[in-house]
Order: structure tokens, then sequence, then C-alpha cells
């Protein structure tokens, strides 16, 4: 079964509307998540780690204050895109590990955001 | 990070297996070779990772050069569900950030 969990599955949305996505690990806990965003016939592009506790950390290009990251506890992260327009319309993806070194991520199913 | 080369696009007969190249000859000593997969509008999936022997699980099996700097996932018997895009990618054993970079991976056709 799904050891990362992510919703929701599918988004659309209005021109302006600010969107919600939660990433939860389901069976262990995750000091730290990952945020990707992936366009059509592209690779998935990091976007940003998520460090439960602190601030996130966020890759070059990516706005913080559009994207909202929050990493409350052990075993949930949230990404929220704010006043999101078109051009944000991509599928957003969440992954995380137990922590430790080499263990593999564990990835969720996605979010795809579709604005209109 | 270290990078990864890979062919674009592979197709495969069904029940036939598949060799799935990756050249990484910038790999340091440190360096885990890791492959992930991406189904058609799903996330990635753990799929095999080693760093010098060769790897077996139930999903594949993983080929490491003994210079390391190439590697084969084989697939022993390619089904139709086993389509999708595979990443090579190279992971810091020291990273304690745990994040991946992903390349363009290699597309795997599989014909009935």
């Amino acid at each position: 079964g799904a050891v990362v969990s992510q919703h929701p599955s599918w988004v659309i949305c209005k021109s302006g509307t600010s969107v919600k996505i939660e990433c939860r690990s389901l069976d262990f806990q995750a000091t730290t998540m990952f945020w990707y965003r992936q366009f059509p016939k592209q690779s998935l592009m990091l976007m940003a780690t998520s460090n439960e506790g602190s601030k996130a950390t966020y890759e070059q290009g990516v706005e913080k204050d559009k994207f909202l990251i929050n990493h409350a506890s052990l075993t949930l992260s949230t990404l929220t895109v704010t006043s999101a327009h078109p051009e944000d319309s991509s599928f957003y993806i969440c992954s995380a590990s137990p922590g430790v070194s080499n263990q593999p991520q564990h990835f969720g199913d996605g979010t795809r955001l579709s604005i209109l | 990070d270290a990078k990864t080369t890979q062919p674009n696009s592979m197709e495969s007969n069904e029940e036939e297996p598949v060799h799935l190249p990756c050249n990484h000859s910038t790999i340091s000593g440190t360096d885990y070779i890791h492959w992930y997969r991406q189904l058609p509008s799903q996330g990635p999936e753990y799929v095999i990772h080693g760093l010098t022997s060769n790897v077996n699980n139930r999903m594949a099996s993983l080929a490491i050069a003994e210079d390391r700097k190439s590697s084969t996932l084989i697939l022993h018997r390619a089904t139709l569900r086993d389509a999708a895009v595979y990443y090579c990618i190279l992971r810091e054993s020291n990273n304690a950030g745990n994040m991946l970079t992903f390349g363009g991976g290699t597309r795997l056709m599989v014909k009935p």
C-alpha cells in the first residue's frame, strides 16, 4: 500500500484562487519532505525542501511567497499555491523518506492542478 | 550532483527481457545508483538501488560496471504494465537532504 498519501488528486479552479495540497507520510516520520513540479512531457523539477519545524528551502527561481510550504508535524507537509494563475497549472508531486541516507524516496501519486 | 545519461526511449516486446542503460562517468565513490520509474499520471516509484555490487529484487536487477561509470537496469520479462519512464539517479551517501535530481529518463514502450 501507499506509504505517502497526497491529496487531492486533482483540482480545477478559477484564476486567483489559492489551492492547498497535502502530503502525508503514513508509515514513518519524515523530518524532510520534498515538493516537485512536472510539466507535460518533462521531468520532475524540485521546487522546495520542506523541513519539519523550520522554514522550507526553495530552489532557485521558485517564489516562496507564491508557493507556501508548511511542515508542522513529522507526518504532514502542505503546499499552498497562492493566487494561482493558468501558468501554475501542472502536476505537483511530494516525496518523503524515513530520513536515513540511501533509503528510497516514497512519492505521492501527485496532484494535477488546472487553473482556468 | 553527478549527472547521468540515458537514452530517450526504448522499445521492447512483451515477455522479453529489457536492458536499460545508464552512463554516469563522473560518479563519485560515495554515490549510490538509484532507479525509479514513473507510470503515466502517477508519482515516481522506487525500483532498485546499489553501490558497487549487482543487486536483485522482485522488480528488477541492477548490474553495475566494475568501474561504476555505467549501470544497467534489467527487467527480466517485460509486461505491458512496465511501460513507464525509467530514471537513473545518483544519490550522495552523505546527502542529509536525501533529495533526488531527475534527468530526462528513458521512456520504455512495451509492445504486445
